[in-house]
């Protein structure tokens, strides 16, 4: 069965720092994916980035980063240099590449950026 | 483009109503996916539809819930004698193909059961 794990659930930074978002996961597939979402408090989840199991390269996008580590089963999120609009919840995802690549998430991590 | 649309964007029902949910999922993409948001549960999956068929309905709570996909394209999810525990952010993704495409969320529909 697949598992993603979300240990923190409240984050609350100052604008400007740096935080990372942590996320573990299980899985016994050899071929799997990986996601970040945004859920904002407008409710719409925005897809962040996918990452294939084959690709261990870390991904920069603007003031965001991704580091997937196959050795530890993590994928973490970086912001550099909060904003208040990053403020949102945050969600970790899995899908197999069977059947149906259906998504299991993690629990979410509610990030809140004070001005 | 358009992205995927859900209507309607708010339903509050009476215990033992049916209610339908729409999903207007992205042009061209064939995977089509419910997933449902509560705050005991946190985003489970539902359905899968690989065009009009579904072959992945484990997610499924109960018989009370079914859910049907036309055309290749528009997909309602009805839950008959709804019950105070169905409230919750019910949520359609869709992808271009299931294997190799993300998928990408409408706002959902926010139920509420009293």
């Amino acid at each position: 069965a697949q598992k993603v794990t979300q240990a923190q659930t409240e984050i609350s930074v100052v604008e400007k720092e740096d935080v990372t978002l942590d996320c573990v996961y299980e899985t016994r597939d050899t071929t799997y994916y990986l996601f970040w979402y945004k859920q904002p408090p407008s409710g719409e989840l925005v897809f962040l980035i996918r990452r294939n199991s084959f690709d261990e390269q870390n991904e920069i996008s603007g003031r965001y980063s991704w580091n997937f580590q196959k050795s530890t089963s993590s994928f973490n999120f970086t912001i550099t240099a909060s904003q208040v609009v990053d403020s949102a919840v945050y969600f970790c995802a899995l899908s197999d590449d069977r059947a149906n690549s259906k998504l299991t998430f993690g629990k979410g991590i509610t990030l809140s950026v004070r001005p | 483009g358009a992205g995927v649309s859900q209507s309607p964007s708010n339903k509050v029902t009476e215990k033992g109503k049916d209610v339908e949910l729409r999903c207007d999922p992205i042009s061209g993409h064939t995977a089509l996916y419910w997933y449902r948001q509560s705050l005991g549960q946190g985003l489970e999956f539902l359905i899968y539809f690989q065009g009009n068929s579904a072959p992945d309905k484990s997610g499924l709570p109960s018989d009370r819930f079914s859910a049907e996909r036309t055309g290749g394209s528009v997909s309602t999810l009805t839950i008959q004698r709804t019950q105070q525990e169905d409230s919750a952010v019910y949520l359609c993704a869709s992808s271009i193909d299931r294997r190799v495409g993300t998928q990408y969320f409408g706002p959902g529909t926010r139920l509420t059961v009293l």
